[in-house]
This record gives C-alpha cells, sequence and structure tokens, in this order.
C-alpha cells in the first residue's frame, strides 16, 4: 500500500501562470513534509518543506499548503517558469523513517 | 553540486552477476540514503546508513546489500542480477539520522543489465 501518492503523473501549464501539485498521504505519523524537484540526468534536489504544526510555508515563488486534517499538501508555483520543467517528488517523514511520492512532471511552455 | 558523488556513473553487466556502487556523502554528513528508480517510476528506499550502522530499511531484496565504511562513504552490492535490477540508482546523505533532514542526492548510477 503506497502511503504517499502524487496522483497526477503530469501537468502542463503556461509559463506566468500558476502550477498546482498535489501529493496525498496515508500514514498520520508522518509529521514532515518535503518537496524535491528532479531533472533528467540529476539527483533530486530539495526544494522546499512544512512541518506538521504549520499548514503554509513560502519560499520566493514557492508556497507549500499543508491540510493534515485531509492528509494532503500542494506545491504552488507563482509564476511558473519554463526552467521550472522537471519532475517534483513530494517525500513525507516521521521519525527515522522518509516515503516518496511517485513524481509528477511538470511542463511549463513559453 | 550537491556534493554527493556516486561511482560509476554508467554500468552495463550481464544478469547472474554481481556488481558494487560506491557513494560519498556531503563532507559532515552522517547519513546515507539508497534509492532505486526504475524506468517511470519513483524513488523507491532501500536502505539507510547512519555513521556506520544500519538505520533504516525499506523494499531492499535479500540479493542486494549494503555498508558505510568508517570514512563514511557507502557501497550498495547488487548479485545475482536479473533484467528487472535495471535502474537508476541513487545515493543521498543528510546532517542527521531522521526524516527530518533535507537529503542531498548523488547524480545517480545508470545500471543495466542485459
Amino acid at each position: 500500500d503506497q502511503q504517499v501518492k502524487q496522483n497526477s503523473p503530469s501537468l502542463s501549464v503556461q509559463e506566468g501562470r500558476i502550477s498546482i501539485l498535489n501529493c496525498d498521504y496515508t500514514n498520520s505519523m508522518f509529521d514532515y513534509f518535503l518537496w524535491y524537484k528532479k531533472y533528467p540526468a540529476e539527483g533530486p534536489t530539495f526544494l522546499i518543506s512544512i512541518s506538521s504544526i504549520k499548514d503554509k510555508n513560502e519560499d520566493g515563488r514557492f508556497t507549500v499548503f499543508l491540510n493534515k486534517s485531509a492528509k494532503h499538501l500542494s506545491l504552488h508555483i507563482v509564476p511558473s517558469q519554463p526552467g521550472d520543467s522537471a519532475v517534483y517528488f513530494c517525500a513525507a517523514s516521521a521519525p527515522g523513517e522518509s516515503t516518496f511520492g511517485d513524481g509528477t512532471t511538470l511542463t511549463v511552455k513559453p | 553540486d550537491s556534493g554527493v558523488t556516486q561511482t560509476p556513473k554508467h554500468l552495463i553487466t550481464a544478469t547472474g552477476q554481481r556488481v558494487t556502487l560506491r557513494c560519498s556523502p556531503r563532507s559532515g554528513d552522517l547519513s546515507v540514503y539508497w534509492y532505486q528508480q526504475s524506468l517511470d517510476q519513483g524513488l523507491q528506499f532501500l536502505i539507510q546508513y547512519y555513521n556506520g550502522e544500519e538505520r533504516a530499511k525499506g523494499n531492499i531484496l535479500e540479493r542486494f546489500s549494503a555498508q558505510q565504511f568508517p570514512d563514511l562513504h557507502s557501497e550498495l552490492n547488487l548479485s545475482s542480477l536479473e533484467l528487472g535490477d535495471s535502474a537508476l540508482y541513487f545515493c543521498a546523505s543528510s546532517r542527521g539520522t531522521g526524516g527530518y533532514n533535507e537529503q542531498f542526492f548523488g547524480p545517480g548510477t545508470r545500471l543495466t543489465v542485459l
């Protein structure tokens, strides 16, 4: 049973618009969540994180929202840029473990 | 550049063979993680070491084993290789042991089993 799910394998948006990537989790023990971005032929790189004591964390164009009751988090990118085109992984953490989703491929069209 | 190095970048071998993948963590990081990414799949956590000790185990096959050495570099050994073992293998490192530290990923080793 997959504990972290990214139900949209791909997302395409126009440059300048908002990109919203979603992630759902099932394990209520997860209390820290991270987003990673991955370009082809490279390893994932850390993007932004959020603790379960918060419901929002913002870093420049990137904002992560957490809805604990729904066990759902989302990553908002505003405005989207062509350089944001990549695979985005959601990860959920509990003490001693991290579980990754399968990723969403974001394509930002010029 | 994440500071995590992995060798080799590419590895082509035959079924039934054994290979060793190597990872050097970022300076100062004590945790090393191994992940497998098969074609169009997500990152499957295999195993974590912290300061030389096994810390967590994921979906790692019995044919696979790993260790972390006193200088903190790690090796992932894959034996009796099957076609389905063809994948990208990533190593990551972090400062601490828990899931609350961001992980820094290496560029990966692409393993092709023919």
